[in-house]
Order: structure tokens, then C-alpha cells, then sequence
């Protein structure tokens, strides 16, 4: 079945700063991807997603990327602000399956 | 609030009980889909929902977990006879008819802790 890894397993950024989180997965049948935001708490929010024929998908300070060939995409997050502080998880869904697989979680602090 | 609920928010029970939980989903959400999440880690899908009907379920979900949604509506999951590895966070997610989109919009959760 699918995998999908996870880096870092913690971010500390300057408040201002860009973070970039990255995700791997191991099925190549995969074609959706979406990031959530969790604080802690609260339920998983969906803050941006990218399908398989897109290589990038950008919503004001958030974006990511995608590379099929390398099976990776990244989370990206400019000026970052104290409230981008969550732990932030990666998922993949494979063509034709509904369940999303999802990475370990990172959590961004972001420092003031 | 119109997004999806979920019924307890915490429960605490002791080892060999059985526990059912509720979830509803966002109205006209035809799928709907429960997940488990414990410390640290990611959520893990656990089965799915296409209406009434369960289309999908996981390895993880053992012979003591059960699930339905016998209206198409809300859903329950029971856990009978817990035990202590079953303590975690319980969290449904529901999605509208593929035509409208895909995105699985989550739940609060129930928080189990199993004594």
C-alpha cells in the first residue's frame, strides 16, 4: 500500500521567515494531495491541495509543489506569522481509492 | 455550525467495555469516512462510506470495530470489549458527491481513553 513520509518531524522559524516541509510517497497511482493543518486540539483544516497534473498551486502566502517523477511534494509557507503555529500534515490518495494516507506531522513554530 | 460533528467529544471507559460513537456529516455529504489518530502520529484510515453503503475498510479495523450508517446520514462506529490500545483520537470526515469535489472535511473528534 501507500507510504508517505514526512520531514522534518519539527520546524522553529523566525516569524517572517519562509518553511518548506517536504513529503515523499511510494505509489506512483497516487494523484491527490492535500496538506492540513491541525492546532492542537482541533480538528485536521485542509489549507491546500494539488492533484497530479498540476505542478504547483499557489494561495497567498501558501504554495506547493509537486514532482511526480521523484514522488515528492512540498509545503511552502512565506512570511510566516504566529499563527501558522500547528503541526502540519502531508496525504496522499491513490487513483481509484478513497482513503488518504498521511505523513507523521511536523510541527512549525513559529518564533516572534 | 454546519460542518461535521461528532458525539461524545471525550469518553472514558474501562478495558473490556464497549463504546459507540456518532458522527454526522455536512449535509448532502454523500462519503464519509472514519480515521484514528494517536499521539504524534497521523491520522490512519480505518473505512469508508458511499451513502449507506461501506466500501472500504482497513486492516486495522479489527472484529471488535463496527460501522454503519443505515440511513446514508450519520454513522456510528462501536468498539466492543476495548482494550487499553485503543485509546486514541476517533475523527470522521465526510466529502461531497465527486461532481462538487473531493476534499474530506474533518470532524472534532472523540477522544478515547481506555482505563
Amino acid at each position: 500500500g501507500e507510504n508517505v513520509e514526512q520531514h522534518p518531524s519539527t520546524l522553529s522559524v523566525q516569524e517572517g521567515d519562509s518553511a518548506v516541509i517536504k513529503c515523499t510517497y511510494s505509489d506512483s497511482a497516487s494523484n491527490y494531495f492535500p496538506w492540513y493543518k491541525q492546532e492542537l486540539g482541533k480538528r485536521p483544516q485542509l489549507i491546500i491541495d494539488i492533484r497530479s497534473n498540476v505542478g504547483e498551486k499557489k494561495d497567498q502566502r501558501i504554495a506547493v509543489t509537486l514532482n511526480k517523477t521523484a514522488k515528492h511534494f512540498s509545503l511552502h509557507i512565506t512570511e510566516t506569522q504566529p499563527e501558522d503555529s500547528a503541526v502540519y500534515f502531508c496525504a496522499a490518495r491513490n487513483f481509484g481509492n478513497e482513503k488518504l494516507t498521511f505523513g507523521t506531522g511536523t510541527r512549525l513554530t513559529i518564533i516572534p | 455550525d454546519t460542518g461535521v460533528s461528532q458525539d461524545p467529544r471525550h469518553k472514558i471507559t474501562k478495558r473490556g467495555q464497549n463504546v459507540t460513537f456518532r458522527c454526522d456529516p455536512i449535509s448532502e455529504h454523500n462519503r464519509l469516512y472514519w480515521y484514528r489518530q494517536t499521539l504524534g502520529q497521523g491520522p490512519e484510515f480505518l473505512t469508508y462510506f458511499q451513502n449507506e453503503a461501506q466500501l472500504e475498510k482497513s486492516r486495522l479495523l479489527s472484529d471488535r470495530f463496527s460501522a454503519e450508517r443505515p440511513k446514508g446520514s450519520f454513522s456510528t462506529l462501536e468498539i466492543q470489549r476495548t482494550e487499553q490500545g485503543d485509546s486514541a483520537m476517533y475523527l470522521c470526515a465526510s466529502s461531497p458527491p465527486y461532481v462538487v469535489g473531493e476534499t474530506q472535511y474533518f470532524g472534532p473528534g472523540t477522544r478515547l481513553l481506555v482505563l
